[in-house]
């Protein structure tokens, strides 16, 4: 157990609709990083976020954002989904800028 | 932007043998970190080994360990003894800072593992 929860496990939705992903990082831990895993694209990061602050941003779709709340969890919301958004999702948290420990993931299904 | 190579998509291995999986990099950066990490079919993401760009000695977890070429942009994971539990996809991950002053990860594609009994 990493110590990072991810929540939903699963999530099946409709093209067009909007969902949040939740994710609480382990205790101590600041910074929370968010990642899409596709077959056709791999780990692929999308944001990260320190103490409540934007920190870095990677390929993340303008149809996507997220944030990061003073209790440290953090929620990335997808909206306007499209086939293309089934995907696992990861967070990881850090307690420094290197290591990272993953959440089990949010498996996601447009359809 | 940085790049991740891992060139072997697939690899197999006979129990309690060695198998080396293959990663290569592409950064302008002197300060970096390089991990790999385990997918097993559970999907959890396991860290495996972490190595520092400025250190020169090779990390070393129990039977895991990597030969980092620094020069060469490569950094390689050695497995020894394989087990039947070290079945999984490995994904290899740099770690560097971003004009914004953050760490940036980028992984590879990954390398599927399989050990046979």
């Amino acid at each position: 157990d990493s110590g990072v929860t991810q929540t939903p496990k699963h999530l099946i939705t409709a093209t067009g609709q909007r969902v949040t992903l939740r994710c609480s990082p382990r205790s101590g831990d600041l910074s929370v990083y968010w990642y899409q895993q596709s077959l056709d694209q791999g780990l692929q990061f999308l944001i990260q976020y320190y103490n409540g602050e934007e920190r870095a941003k990677g390929n993340i779709l303008e149809r996507f954002s997220a944030q990061q709340f003073p209790d440290l969890h953090s929620e990335l919301n997808l909206s306007s989904l499209e086939l293309g958004d089934s995907a696992l999702y990861f967070c990881a948290s850090s307690p420094s800028f290197d290591i990272q420990y993953f959440g089990a993931g949010t498996r996601l299904s447009v359809l | 932007a940085q790049t991740v190579t891992q060139s072997q998509p697939e690899m197999s291995v006979q129990e309690a043998e060695t198998v080396t999986l293959s990663c290569t990099y592409d950064t302008s950066e002197n300060n970096y970190y390089l991990f790999w990490y385990k997918q097993p079919p559970s999907r959890q993401m396991i860290l495996v080994i972490r190595q520092e760009a400025y250190k020169q000695q090779n990390a070393t977890e129990n039977r895991f360990s990597v030969n980092f070429q620094k020069a060469a942009k490569s950094f390689s994971l050695k497995i020894s003894d394989s087990q039947l539990g070290d079945t999984a996809m490995y994904f290899c991950a740099f770690m560097g800072i971003s004009s914004g002053g953050s760490y940036i990860p980028t992984f590879g594609r990954g390398t599927s593992l399989i050990v046979h009994p």
